[in-house]
């Protein structure tokens, strides 16, 4: 099943904050972020396995609530190099899983100057 | 550039013919994913092969059929070809082949047209 991405669009300016959302209603062994040009092949962002971590990278960050099945990108003083559209990918807990990665429906960010 | 090329870039073929896409994975993986993105049903994953063997399997049509060779290149042949399967097929390699566990480095995709 499909995780749920919200937004479905976010409009920014440079500098200016955002949140992406991502939910799934399937216990979940990871949660993978992904950036894709128009056009482009889908760039990793980063992974998150289940245990509630957070990471970072530059000013782009994610967390990965567990309980929820929830996962939160957080990009911060956005740039015009962040527009694009936005994926995560969930790997379901259980055997059966193994090797799937499930994508969103994507969230597409738009930075202006 | 993420080390995963994929060939042709554009294909344009009519229905109900075949096609052949291939993918060579970066140097040093061992695993091979095969994905389709459509605008109707965004970015689905269709099979994974791990050195040589399928391991996982998605929603992949049964006109759909893919391997991996000995020197780890895969490839993708789509059959008896419909409108429907016009798409962006992605194919993308990792190391182990752990799937999510992993990061997975996405080839820049075959764009398939079927008129």
């Amino acid at each position: 099943q499909q995780p749920v991405q919200s937004p479905q669009a976010v409009i920014l300016r440079e500098g200016e904050d955002a949140v992406i959302n991502c939910s799934s209603s399937k216990a979940l062994y990871s949660v993978h972020w992904y950036r894709q040009k128009h056009g482009e092949a889908p760039v990793f962002l980063m992974i998150l396995l289940k245990g509630g971590e957070q990471k970072g990278h530059d000013k782009i960050s994610a967390s990965f609530n567990e309980k929820k099945q929830q996962s939160s990108l957080y990009l911060t003083a956005s740039q015009l190099s962040y527009s694009g559209t936005y994926f995560c990918g969930t790997e379901k807990a259980g055997g059966t899983s193994y090797g799937k990665l499930t994508f969103g429906q994507g969230t597409i960010l738009t930075v202006h100057p | 550039d993420s080390g995963v090329t994929q060939t042709p870039k554009h294909l344009i073929t009519a229905t109900g013919q075949r096609v052949t896409l291939r993918c060579s994975p970066r140097s040093g993986d061992l695993s091979v994913y095969w994905y389709q993105q459509s605008l109707d049903q965004g970015l689905q994953f269709l099979i994974q092969y791990y050195n040589g063997e399928e391991r996982a399997k998605g929603n992949i049509l049964e006109r759909f059929s893919a391997q991996q060779f000995p020197d780890l290149h895969s490839e993708l042949n789509l059959s008896s070809l419909e409108l429907g399967d016009s798409a962006l097929y992605f194919c993308a390699s990792s190391v182990l082949g752990r799937g999510g566990q992993e990061t997975q480095y996405f080839g820049p995709g075959t764009r398939l047209l079927v008129l």
